[in-house]
This record gives structure tokens, sequence and C-alpha cells, in this order.
């Protein structure tokens, strides 16, 4: 059973602060992985991918890779009352044809004005 | 267009009645997903489609979930009976497989508005 965890929060922040949004998965052989917002009552949203180990850089998104910890994270720095929403970290299998994704059941942030 | 859009927005109906749900993937996209997603389970895949024919419906209730692609712009979601368990939001959302012209490495999929489904 390909699972993805995401076990810290509801987290809360100031604003301004570096809001640090944390996931692990249980299948080693996932090759893409993928960030999305979504906002109370609204849909997700896809922010962030990352393929390959190491950093991604998007504007204020950071999104860091460690297949060997089988982690994912999104940083949010310079964190704003309008980046306050439900974070879903997505991983996909090893099969590069197979386009499922596993969700994990998400992280709500706040950042405090 | 470059939205994946759906209908209806919102839906009650009472337990037994039949619910069709409707989904117009991103224009030239070849894989379509149908989610439900509720507080206690999260985003669960029900089934998913790529050029029309469907790979996989393991995560649907057969008895009552029926899943179709007529044609290339509509896939359907259809619940007959429904009940009230059934209450939850209904996301489609599309993507082009990895290694189709114009897609990316990444699998990545965007999601409809979603149709918010109450059964009483």
């Amino acid at each position: 059973q390909k699972e993805v965890e995401q076990n810290s929060g509801p987290l809360s922040v100031p604003e301004g602060a570096i809001a640090s949004l944390n996931c692990t998965y249980s299948d080693r052989g996932s090759q893409s992985f993928f960030w999305y917002r979504q906002y109370s009552g609204k849909s997700p949203e896809l922010i962030m991918s990352i393929y390959s180990n190491g950093d991604k850089e998007d504007g204020r998104f950071t999104a860091q890779l460690n297949k060997a910890s089988q982690y994912v994270s999104l940083l949010i720095r310079d964190s704003q009352p309008s980046d306050s929403a439900t974070y879903l970290c997505a991983v996909n299998g090893p099969t590069g044809a197979n386009s499922k994704l596993t969700f994990g059941k998400g992280i709500t942030l706040s950042v405090r004005p | 267009d470059a939205r994946v859009t759906q209908t209806p927005r919102h839906k009650v109906t009472e337990m037994g009645q039949e619910v069709t749900m409707r989904c117009q993937p991103i224009l030239g996209h070849n894989t379509v997903f149908w989610y439900r997603q509720t507080m206690m389970q999260g985003l669960e895949l029900l089934a998913y489609f790529r050029n029309r024919a469907p790979l996989d419906d393991s995560g649907m209730p057969k008895d009552r979930f029926s899943a179709e692609m007529p044609d290339a712009t509509l896939a359907t979601l259809k619940i007959q009976p429904s009940e009230p368990r059934d209450s939850a939001v209904y996301f489609c959302a599309s993507g082009l497989k990895p290694g189709t012209s114009g897609g990316s490495r990444y699998n990545e999929q965007f999601f409809g508005p979603g149709t918010r489904l109450t059964v009483l």
C-alpha cells in the first residue's frame, strides 16, 4: 500500500516568516512529486512539481526532495495571509506510464497578520 | 479551453436517486481522473482514463458507480442509486501522459472546480 504522510499540522506562522511543510512517502520507487494548494471550498491547485533530488525554487516557494530519506518538503518564504490554505503533497509511482498520484491528507497553514 | 470544467457545481438529491456529474478536460489532455474528497478520507482516486479507455477504476464502488468517456471532451461519473455516504466533493482532473507531445515529464494533473454532492 503506497502511503503519503503529512503528519505535522495545523501550522501557524506570523506574516513574513518561513513556513516549512513536510511530507514522507513509502514507495521508494516514486519518481514525481507535487505540492498542491487548496483554499477552503476550492479545488487543489498545482503550485510545485519536483523530479530530482535537491531544491527547486519558484518565487517564494522552494520544493526540496530527498529520495534516500523519502521525504519532500515545501518552504514558503515571506509568508503572506493569502498563503493560508491546505497544502497537499502528492506522489507518483515508479512506472512512467502510470499517471496515478497518491495524495497526503494535507497540512493546514495559517499565516497570522 | 485551458481549464477543466465540471457540471453541476452543486447537487442536492434524495437517497436512491441517480446522479450524473460531467467533466470537460483541458483540450488536448489525454488522461482524465475522477476523485472524491471528504474530511475523513481526504482525496481518493475513483477512476481514470487514458485516450478515453478506462485504465483503473479500483477505487470506485462497482455496484453503484460508473464512469465513462463518451468522447475526448466529456467524462461522466454516475451514481445509481445514491446514498447519504456518497455526500462529498467530486473532482475531475486532467493531464498529459509523459512523453506525449507537449506534455511534461512530471505527470502533472489539473483539477476542475468540483461538484459538491449532498445526498439526503
